[in-house]
Formats: structure tokens, C-alpha cells, sequence
């Protein structure tokens, strides 16, 4: 079956613009994660979905940053007022369950670069 | 605060050496631990996960240890390939939270 899909593949924005980045889980998995990679730097967890609840938001890095997830299947991550050190790759990935005893499946993506 | 480290960060070998790849963790309470491969452009791929139970874990030619006292796991690839060429993340997770390591990127020279 099809895999975890994001998009837009690749985002450049101007700093202070707002950007929206999609997730698409695989079908049927309850529990979704975003990532953030920045250059040189470890995956960096920003927020973990099980359904539509965020029981943990603690990994978002400012208040500009939010997300949602509809009909417990698609994800949407914002970014409010970009900043350069908003320039990263941002994962996604589900799993069936969710907790530690699942496996995770990334998606390819988005590279956001802000100028 | 949970630390992972990956020893080292860049590795190169010649096609057919077994090789090892070393991941250090500060916090030993850790439900689970998975290797993964990122390959350029791309997400990543899961390769093993080792329950904390659990000792090691393999697959094909790759084998996944974990000694959750001391706060370490490896990887050993055996007869290396450059298909096998990619950065190998580590992934501990300590509650709902997963924390990963900066990676090594394996170069494999046919």
C-alpha cells in the first residue's frame, strides 16, 4: 500500500510569511509524529498525534508553531511569521498503534527554506 | 533531558568489510530503541527496533545490540555493500518522545 506522503516536497518562503506543510499517513495508523531536521543537527520531535488529540506538545519550539490533525488522517504543521531557523526538514511519520512498541514510517519530507 | 550520540559521524570502507556502528544514550530508562537509514532526499527507513527487554535484534546482515545498563547499542553490517551507503540514525524513546542521534554516514567503496 502507499506510504507515508508529504507536501510540498520543497517550500521557499519569505521570512515573516506563514507556511502550511501536509502530512498523509499511511491508512488506518492512529498515531502520527513531526520531526524536524535541521542541517547537521538529530531529528528534533516537535509533536505526537494519537487520533486527532496532541496528548504531548511539548516538542514544539515556539508559539508560532502549531498543528492539527483531521478525521484522524491528515496532518497539517504551521509556522507563523517564518524565521531563518525555521529553514529545515520537517518528517513525518505514523504508526499503527502508536507508544513504544510500534515501528515508525517517516515520509520523504519538506524542505522549508526560508530567506 | 534524554541524549543520544553517534560514534563515529562519518565512515568509509571498502565493499565486503563488516563494520560497526556505535549509538550512546545518557538516560537508560528507555522503552525502545531502532535503527534507522536515511538515504539523500529521502525519509527514513526503519531497520531494527530492539524492545528494552531485549538484548539484540537481526536482520539479514544486519545485527542490533543493546545494553540498556551502560546506555549503548551497535549495529554491525556484515559484508558490507554500497547499497548499504546512507546515514544510519539511532532512536531511543522514552515515553510517547523519541530522541535520535545526529547519524553516521556510511560510505560503502565498491
Amino acid at each position: 500500500g502507499a506510504g507515508v506522503s508529504q507536501s510540498p516536497s520543497n517550500k521557499v518562503t519569505e521570512k515573516g510569511k506563514d507556511v502550511e506543510l501536509r502530512c498523509d499517513p499511511i491508512s488506518g495508523h492512529t498515531a502520527l509524529y513531526w520531526y524536524r531536521q535541521s542541517l547537521g543537527q538529530g531529528l528534533e520531535f516537535l509533536i505526537y498525534f494519537q487520533g486527532n488529540s496532541a496528548p504531548d506538545k511539548s516538542g514544539l519550539p515556539s508559539d508560532r508553531f502549531s498543528a492539527e490533525r483531521t478525521g484522524g488522517s491528515v496532518s497539517t504543521l504551521t509556522i507563523q511569521r517564518t524565521q531563518q531557523e525555521d529553514s529545515a526538514v520537517y518528517l513525518c511519520a505514523s504508526s499503527l498503534i502508536g507508544g513504544t512498541l510500534d515501528t515508525q514510517y517517516f515520509g520523504p519530507g519538506t524542505r522549508l527554506t526560508v530567506l | 533531558k534524554q541524549e543520544v550520540t553517534q560514534i563515529p559521524a562519518a565512515l568509509s570502507v571498502p565493499e565486503g568489510e563488516n563494520l560497526v556502528l556505535n549509538c550512546s544514550f545518557t538516560d537508560s530508562a528507555i522503552y525502545n530503541l531502532q535503527w534507522f537509514r536515511q538515504d539523500p532526499g529521502k525519509g527514513l527507513t526503519s531497520l531494527l527496533l530492539i524492545q528494552s527487554s531485549q538484548r539484540e535484534q537481526t536482520s539479514g546482515r544486519l545485527n542490533a545490540s543493546l545494553d540498556k545498563s551502560s546506555g549503548r547499542s551497535t549495529l554491525y553490517i556484515a559484508a558490507s555493500q554500497p547499497g548499504d551507503s546512507a546515514t544510519y540514525l539511532c532512536a531511543v524513546s522514552s515515553g510517547n518522545q523519541f530522541y535520535f542521534g545526529t547519524g553516521t554516514s556510511l560510505t560503502v567503496i565498491p
